[in-house]
Formats: structure tokens, C-alpha cells, sequence
């Protein structure tokens, strides 16, 4: 089984909201990755966690703010978003980190008002 | 130059053709390859992993790297409509830390 899921799948908010996007994995696997994909585009790395750690920020701006509570959850907290924030986010995993491909998640379609 | 280069397509096929999907790189320190389908507004899905130069097959897939010229490419043979989809060709470092994506191949399977 090589699933990630990702809540919510689609999420509207104001540039003022806070709102949170979650991903869970119950493989085992010991890396965790946000990505931001704007259409047409490939995914960006934007955080990497690993054993929990962070251990890269692609240079995200601070209005996204990543949380990795256990092994298994990945949080990617949000405040006072832009409109060309809007994207899809994907979260992705893989068994160790630095030696293994990366599994991804079905994503979190997010619309910025 | 970007790292990885891919056609953006489209490209229209009609079913049961030979697909030949390619990326180009510039980085010869790159190790690992990868091929991901991605169906729109879905997350990508990994098709293919191969290491080094060589062939991978896995059934109607066929993986390809030549490391000399910097080149990889994804058949797919008997293709279906069930294929239209978005390929991105991914390679990383021996860290895998960070993969490198090509801008992603539009096919279209015409039934």
C-alpha cells in the first residue's frame, strides 16, 4: 500500500483566514514533502521533513508555516495568504529520507479570495 | 537552462500507438530517475524508478536512461485512452533530497 491522503481535497479562503491542510501516511515512511503546483506547471518543493525534523525550507515565505506532530501527520498551517498563493499542495513521502522516491498525495486544491 | 527539459506537448495519439515520452538533463551527477503520470487536478503517480543507464520494464512501460547522452525516456506500448494523462520525468541527486521536474508531457489517447 503506497497511499497518502491529503484533507481537505478543495479549500476557499479570504487572504484574512487561517486554515490548515493535512496529510497522513501509514507506511512507515520517514520523510515528509510539501509541494506547490500551479497549473500546467511541476510541483515545487517547499518543505522537507525528516524523522520529524525540518531539515529543508526551500525559502517559503512565513505566511506558511509546516508542522510534523508524529511520524505519520504532515500540517501545513496558512495565514494571511495572497491570491497568486492559489495552487494545488501536495504532500509526499518516502520510506528513509536521501534513499528513496517519493509517493504522493491526491493534493489540496486551494482558491485565495 | 533549466536542469530537465520535456516537451510540453500535446501530444495526440491514436489507441493502440507506441508512445514515446522524453526529458533531457544537464546535471551528470544526477542518479536516480523517475517517471510519474499525472491525471488533472490529481496528485502525481509514480510509474517508473530506474537507476542508472539501462532498461526497465513493467508491463505496457518501458523506462529508458542513457546517462552519455543525458536523455530518459517512457514508452508505452498498446496505449489506452486510460493514459491520457500528464507525464513528469523527475531525477535527483544520490541524496534524493530534491527532485528536479520536467514541465510535464500532455498525451491524449483517441480512442
Amino acid at each position: 500500500d503506497t497511499e497518502v491522503t491529503q484533507t481537505p481535497k478543495h479549500l476557499v479562503m479570504g487572504m484574512t483566514n487561517k486554515k490548515s491542510l493535512k496529510c497522513e501516511q501509514h507506511m512507515g515512511h520517514r520523510a515528509m514533502y510539501w509541494y506547490k503546483q500551479k497549473a500546467k506547471k511541476p510541483p515545487e518543493l517547499m518543505f522537507v521533513y525528516s524523522y520529524e525534523k525540518l531539515s529543508i525550507n526551500e525559502s517559503v515565505p512565513s505566511r506558511f508555516s509546516p508542522e510534523c506532530p508524529n511520524s505519520s501527520l504532515l500540517n501545513l498551517h496558512l495565514h494571511a495568504l495572497q491570491p497568486e498563493d492559489s495552487a494545488l499542495y501536495l504532500c509526499a513521502s518516502s520510506q528513509d529520507p536521501g534513499k528513496e522516491t517519493q509517493y504522493f498525495g491526491p493534493g489540496t486544491r486551494l482558491l485565495v479570495l | 537552462q533549466k536542469e530537465v527539459e520535456q516537451d510540453p506537448g500535446p501530444l495526440s495519439v491514436p489507441e493502440g500507438a507506441i508512445v514515446s515520452l522524453n526529458c533531457t538533463y544537464s546535471n551528470s551527477a544526477f542518479q536516480y530517475f523517475m517517471w510519474y503520470r499525472q491525471y488533472s487536478r490529481k496528485g502525481p503517480e509514480l510509474l517508473m524508478y530506474t537507476y542508472s543507464s539501462g532498461n526497465k520494464e513493467d508491463g505496457r512501460f518501458t523506462a529508458q536512461v542513457d546517462k552519455s547522452s543525458k536523455y530518459i525516456s517512457l514508452f508505452i506500448r498498446d496505449s489506452q485512452p486510460s493514459d491520457s494523462a500528464t507525464y513528469l520525468c523527475a531525477m535527483t541527486l544520490y541524496n534524493f533530497n530534491k527532485f528536479y521536474f520536467g514541465s510535464g508531457t500532455k498525451l491524449n489517447v483517441k480512442p
